[in-house]
């Protein structure tokens, strides 16, 4: 396809409990970042790739979240014991170059912790 | 402390009329600045965007206003139609951001019949 494409849709675990959250970004896209929403709020920043490294983690909350990038295109957002305030719809987005331009955003992931 | 402020949780217009969403902005270092529209399940949808050396960008219906001295953007839908009922998202980036966007709590728009 030609957008950003991020699985699963849906994502119900347990407290406590390991995810991983996929991000597709659109062919040839340099810049994929992460962002995260609760409801009734914007999208937050978490994470920006530039190509393959980690340009800006500084929207991670706290240590049990990691994202990796390895070969410059498929992200994968990892989250280690899981807790009920990381329910939230976790959203990707590529951009071209990473400068003042449009990013594109997939549908993103429904993530549920019970 | 917001970054990006928009203070309008709702909006309700009548359809062919004109729909204005505002948005405002403390952090003079931003220099570009984005709207998106939202419907639900579905991610961000780009509309238009402007960066900090114009006032004014047009795209058809959607033309976005810049104020940089009153740190205030809106934006203009014309006519509105029922299909633009959605919620609309304000962004901004620069001062140090590296790109990221600093979102906006959202307006959602009702465009009516």
């Amino acid at each position: 396809g030609a957008g950003v494409s991020q699985t699963p849709s849906n994502k119900v675990t347990e407290k406590g409990k390991y995810v991983e959250l996929r991000c597709d970004p659109i062919s040839g896209h340099t810049a994929l970042y992460w962002y995260r929403q609760s409801l009734g709020q914007g999208p937050e920043f978490l994470i920006y790739f530039q190509g393959t490294g980690a340009a800006d983690d500084s929207g991670l909350p706290n240590d049990r979240f990691f994202a990796v990038r390895p070969e410059g295109s498929v992200s994968t957002l990892k989250i280690q014991r899981t807790e009920r305030g990381d329910s939230a719809v976790y959203l990707c987005a590529s951009s071209p170059t990473g400068r003042s331009e449009p990013q594109h955003f997939g549908d993103g992931t429904r993530l549920s912790i019970l | 402390d917001q970054q990006v402020k928009q203070n309008s949780p709702s909006l309700s217009v009548q359809e062919g009329r004109i729909s204005i969403l505002n948005c405002d902005y403390t952090n003079s270092m931003f220099d570009y600045f984005l709207w998106y529209k939202k419907y639900p399940a579905e991610g961000p949808t780009f509309l238009i965007s402007i960066s900090s050396i114009k006032d004014k960008n047009e795209d058809g219906r959607f033309t976005v206003f810049l104020n940089k001295s009153a740190k205030h953007l809106s934006l203009h839908i014309v006519p509105s139609q029922p299909g633009d009922s959605a919620v609309y998202f304000c962004a901004a980036s620069g001062g140090g951001s590296q790109g990221n966007l600093i979102f906006g709590k959202g307006t959602k728009l009702s465009v009516k019949p």
